[in-house]
C-alpha cells in the first residue's frame, strides 16, 4: 500500500524558515517524480514544486522561486521541502504528491494526508 | 501554464438526479502514451481532496461506479449518474500533463 506522510508543519513567524519532511512507503520511491502540492484556506489546491527521480531537475511556481527548494534522498525514501522567508501567503496544508509514471508504464497518483503550516506574528 | 477552466462553478442536485461537471484545459493533455493527464478530484468539507478518476476515466480504488471521467485533449467531463448526499463537496479537475495545475472548482449542493 502506497503511503505518504507529511511531518514538520507548524506556526513560524513572517521571515522565518521551515523544513517539511515526507516519509515514503509502498513503493520504489527513487523510481518516481516527486511533487509538493498546497492549499490555504478556502482557496483551491495549488502545486508548489515537484523532483525528477535521481534529484537533477527541480521546478518551482513562481510565487516561491527562490525561497523554497525540494530536495530528496533516495536512499531513506524521504522527499523535503525547505521553505526560507515565509510570508503569511504561505500559510496553507502542504502535500506531498507521488507522480505518475515509472519505467514500466503509468497509474495513479497519490498524496499523503498533509501538514499545516502557519505563518503568523 | 496550462489553463484549467470548470464549469459550472455550483451546481445543486437533487438526490438521484445525475449531474455534470465540465472541465477544459488550454492546451491538449493527450500524450504520445495514448493517455489524457487529467484527474478529478472530491474535497469534502473539512476533508483533504480525494481522487476519484485519474488519466481521464480510471475510476480510482473504491470510487462508486456511478462516477465516471470521460474526453479527451482538452475536454472532459465528469459524470455522477445518480447523485447521493454523500457527494456533496468541492470538484476539482487537475491537468498532470505538465506543472500541475487545478480547475477553479465546482461545489456541489444538494437541494
Amino acid at each position: 500500500e502506497v503511503q505518504l506522510v507529511e511531518s514538520g508543519g507548524g506556526l513560524v513567524q513572517p521571515g522565518g524558515s521551515l523544513r517539511l519532511s515526507c516519509a515514503a512507503s509502498g513503493f520504489t520511491f527513487g523510481d518516481y517524480w516527486m511533487n509538493w502540492v498546497r492549499q490555504a484556506p478556502e482557496k483551491g489546491p495549488e502545486w508548489v514544486a515537484n523532483i525528477k527521480p535521481d534529484g537533477s531537475e527541480k521546478y518551482y511556481v513562481g510565487s516561491v522561486k527562490g525561497r523554497f527548494t525540494i530536495s530528496r534522498d533516495n536512499a531513506k525514501d524521504s522527499l523535503y521541502l525547505q521553505m526560507n522567508s515565509l510570508t503569511a501567503e504561505d500559510t496553507a496544508v502542504y502535500y506531498c504528491a507521488r507522480g505518475y509514471c515509472n519505467t514500466a508504464g503509468c497509474s495513479r497518483g497519490y498524496w499523503g494526508q498533509g501538514t499545516l503550516v502557519t505563518v503568523s506574528s | 501554464d496550462i489553463v484549467m477552466t470548470q464549469s459550472p462553478l455550483s451546481l445543486a442536485v437533487t438526490p438521484g438526479e445525475p449531474a455534470s461537471i465540465s472541465c477544459r484545459s488550454s492546451q491538449s493533455l493527450l500524450r504520445s502514451d495514448g493517455h489524457n493527464y487529467l484527474d478529478w478530484y472530491l474535497q469534502k468539507p473539512g476533508q483533504s481532496p480525494q481522487l476519484l478518476i485519474y488519466l481521464g476515466s480510471n475510476r480510482a480504488s473504491g470510487v462508486p461506479d456511478r462516477f465516471s471521467g470521460s474526453g479527451s485533449g482538452t475536454d472532459f467531463t465528469l459524470k455522477i449518474s445518480r447523485v447521493e448526499a454523500e457527494d456533496v463537496g468541492v470538484y476539482y479537475c487537475m491537468q498532470v500533463q505538465q506543472a500541475w495545475t487545478f480547475g477553479q472548482g465546482t461545489k456541489v449542493e444538494i437541494k
